[in-house]
């Protein structure tokens, strides 16, 4: 069965550059959400979207945007990194955004130098 | 708000004995449970869901977890560990139809002893 893409697996970038995660949720899930989790830290909710709008926001910097394409895939922009935006960034797509299950990708690991 | 509290960040095992992960929640309406596993440098993998169905739920690779609202819990449950099992596990909440965003605990470190 197909699962959710990210790409890339694994990025570094130096202080103050800018960086750019890319979501493909599962074919037919209309819904993507994207996590935060650093190390040894729980996963932490960022953002969502539900029909290429922005459903529901969390603890996301205002130095990063994300948005839902036409054709569902999601992208998360961070811009100015910091040291701080080390960590593993999840994204997980639903074909219930009534909150029945989400499945995960595998990750993309940030490495800010 | 809702929130989610995971009793011991690690927990440890021998091989063949039971597991027993606690996880316990604050919802002021009825909540969507999830466990999920993480094994290193990997993505969350579903484990068991509880949505207002049976309080009793069976999941994948023999682990299970009952609703207790009484008691708030939701403490999942192995009758006899493999080693296969270590990982970590977190216990998440989230509200039906308020968007669907999952909030995490802290997580459980599961070792197992051989």
């Amino acid at each position: 069965a197909a699962g959710v893409i990210q790409s890339p697996r694994h990025l570094i970038k130096e202080k103050r550059e800018t960086a750019t995660l890319k979501c493909y949720p599962i074919p037919r899930h209309d819904t993507v959400y994207w996590y935060q989790q650093g190390p040894g830290q729980d996963p932490q909710f960022l953002i969502s979207f539900y029909e290429k709008m922005q459903s529901d926001k969390g603890s996301i910097p205002d130095r990063f945007s994300a948005q839902q394409f036409s054709d569902y895939h999601s992208e998360l922009n961070m811009s100015s990194l910091e040291l701080g935006d080390s960590a593993l960034y999840f994204c997980a797509s639903s074909a219930d955004r009534g909150g029945n299950e989400q499945f995960f990708g595998p990750g993309t690991r940030l490495t800010v130098l | 708000a809702q929130s989610v509290t995971q009793l011991g960040s690690h927990v440890s095992v021998s091989e063949g004995a039971l597991v027993l992960l606690r996880c316990n929640y604050s919802s002021s309406v009825p909540p969507y449970l999830f466990w999920y596993v993480q094994y290193p440098n990997q993505g969350l993998q579903l484990l068991l869901k509880y949505t207002s169905a049976a309080t009793l739920v069976k999941g994948i690779n023999g682990f299970e977890a009952e609703f207790k609202k009484s008691e708030t819990s939701f403490h999942l449950t192995k009758p006899s560990a493999h080693m296969s099992d270590a990982a970590e596990y977190f216990c998440a909440v989230t509200i039906y139809n308020q968007g669907g965003k999952l909030i995490f605990g802290q997580g459980t470190e599961l070792s197992v002893k051989p």
